[in-house]
């Protein structure tokens, strides 16, 4: 069974510009969660999406927001980007969101200039 | 709010010892509690889950234990490997039916030397 995909794995945008990330659960999935991952703050909780609704929400600014397809996948953007957005965004699937363990993908690998 | 932390940050041990990496946390209110490895420049690969009922899991030479009462965990790793570097990450699912995002801690970065 295919793992957790994103893409792209790597981007660099600039300052004030928006960004779209995309993530497949594994086939079955219906939860996808979003982390970020800096240097400083290790790992935080963006969102979680299941079965197309925003579940949980991380305390990130409105800047940062995502969605869910009927067919489970996910994306997640975020506009008028910070140089303090570049990170590694990393997201998760489960089976029915409950207390599965999450698998994780590769992550993406935003740079902001 | 949740905090995790992860004792120590950096450990570097020669092949074939037997370790031990600690995991605290503050609120005992969990629903259950996980282990990843991170290589470099990777996404997390799962360990080893426990939900918060249960004391320990193993898996191969893996063996990490839960005592919710005091805050703690502890992943064991047996005869270590060079292939075992990477970095571990602690992570902690809050109660209310396994719902919410994960509280991580900061990882501790382990090198095994051949």
């Amino acid at each position: 069974k295919a793992g957790v995909t994103q893409t792209p794995r790597y981007l660099i945008k600039t300052r004030g510009q928006q960004v779209t990330l995309s993530c497949s659960p594994i086939s079955g999935h219906r939860s996808v969660s979003w982390y970020q991952q800096t240097p400083g703050q290790g790992l935080q909780f963006l969102f979680e999406y299941f079965s197309e609704t925003q579940r949980n929400k991380g305390n990130f600014p409105g800047r940062f927001s995502g969605r869910q397809f009927s067919n489970s996948r996910s994306e997640m953007n975020v506009s008028t980007l910070e140089l303090g957005d570049s990170a590694l965004y990393l997201c998760a699937s489960r089976l029915t969101g409950s207390g599965e363990t999450q698998y994780f993908g590769p992550g993406t690998r935003l740079l902001v200039l | 709010k949740q905090e995790v932390t992860q004792i120590p940050a950096a450990l570097s041990v020669p092949e074939g010892e037997n370790l031990v990496l600690n995991c605290s946390f503050t609120d005992s209110a969990i629903y259950n509690l996980q282990w990843f490895r991170q290589d470099p420049g990777k996404g997390l690969t799962s360990l080893l889950l426990i939900q918060s009922s249960q004391r320990e899991q193993t898996s191969g030479r893996l063996n990490a234990s839960l005592d919710k009462s005091s805050g703690r965990s502890t992943l064991y790793i047996a005869a270590s490997q060079p292939g075992d570097s990477a970095t571990y990450l602690c992570a902690v699912r809050r109660s209310g039916g396994g719902a919410d995002g994960l509280t991580f801690g900061k990882g501790t970065h382990l090198i095994i030397q051949p």
